[in-house]
């Protein structure tokens, strides 16, 4: 089973809304990810966090608010979401994050967000 | 805009039959290559992991890396019902610096 854990597993929320979704990496690893799924779209990276500081920010609206407190947790706070946001957000961790690597990534199952 | 590409499927092979899945890059940088396997519902597995030229098996599956004409591909032997499944083929490395998904191809073994 996965080193990676996410929560919740499903989320509803309504437009005004403020939730945080949760990731946790039990491999030891130092680089995490924040990934948008959309039905028939590729992966989407969203953020890069190595050894806690923010490295990636794939213009990403500012509706979404990650926070890297340490190098095993990562939080996606999220503020007055749009139904387009409505998706499987996956969280992912690696050994590190360097340009040109070989690190492989490891997903947790995923948060499944519905805005209405 | 670098890339990867992926035929959307469905492929769809017979049962014990030999799956190829293929997949192109267009940032010749790119030098590690990954295959993933994602369940509908479910988050990607790494199947295998391809860094040279050349071909790389682990099991039932082997990673095909050819950079001179930039693609990848994953042969699935012996295909079972379990192998039906999304498989996502992401690039990492060269002038992106990040990791870049396909959209997957969809991959169904009939019995």
């Amino acid at each position: 089973e996965t080193g990676v854990t996410q929560t919740p597993r499903h989320l509803v929320m309504g437009m005004t809304n403020k939730k945080s979704l949760k990731c946790e990496q039990h491999l030891g690893h130092n680089a995490m990810y924040w990934y948008k799924q959309s039905a028939k779209k590729p992966l989407e990276l969203m953020f890069v966090y190595n050894f806690k500081e923010q490295t990636e920010n794939n213009s990403v609206p500012s509706r979404f608010s990650p926070e890297c407190p340490n190098s095993s947790h990562l939080f996606l706070h999220l503020h007055t979401l749009q139904p387009e946001d409505s998706a499987l957000y996956l969280c992912a961790s690696s050994q590190s994050f360097t340009a040109g690597g070989q690190e492989t990534q490891y997903f947790g199952p995923g948060t499944r967000l519905l805005v209405l | 805009q670098k890339e990867v590409e992926q035929n959307s499927g469905p492929l769809s092979v017979p049962e014990g039959a030999i799956a190829s899945l293929n997949c192109t890059y267009s940032d010749r940088g790119s030098q590690s290559f990954f295959w993933y396997r994602q369940y509908s519902g479910k988050s990607p597995e790494l199947i295998m992991s391809i860094y040279s030229n050349g071909d790389k098996e682990d099991g039932r599956f082997t990673a095909q890396l050819n950079k001179a004409s930039q693609y990848v591909s994953l042969l699935i032997r012996d295909s079972q019902p379990s192998d039906s499944a999304t498989y996502l083929c992401a690039g990492l490395g060269g002038s992106a610096s990040k990791i870049i998904f396909g959209s997957g191809t969809r991959l169904s073994i009939r019995p």
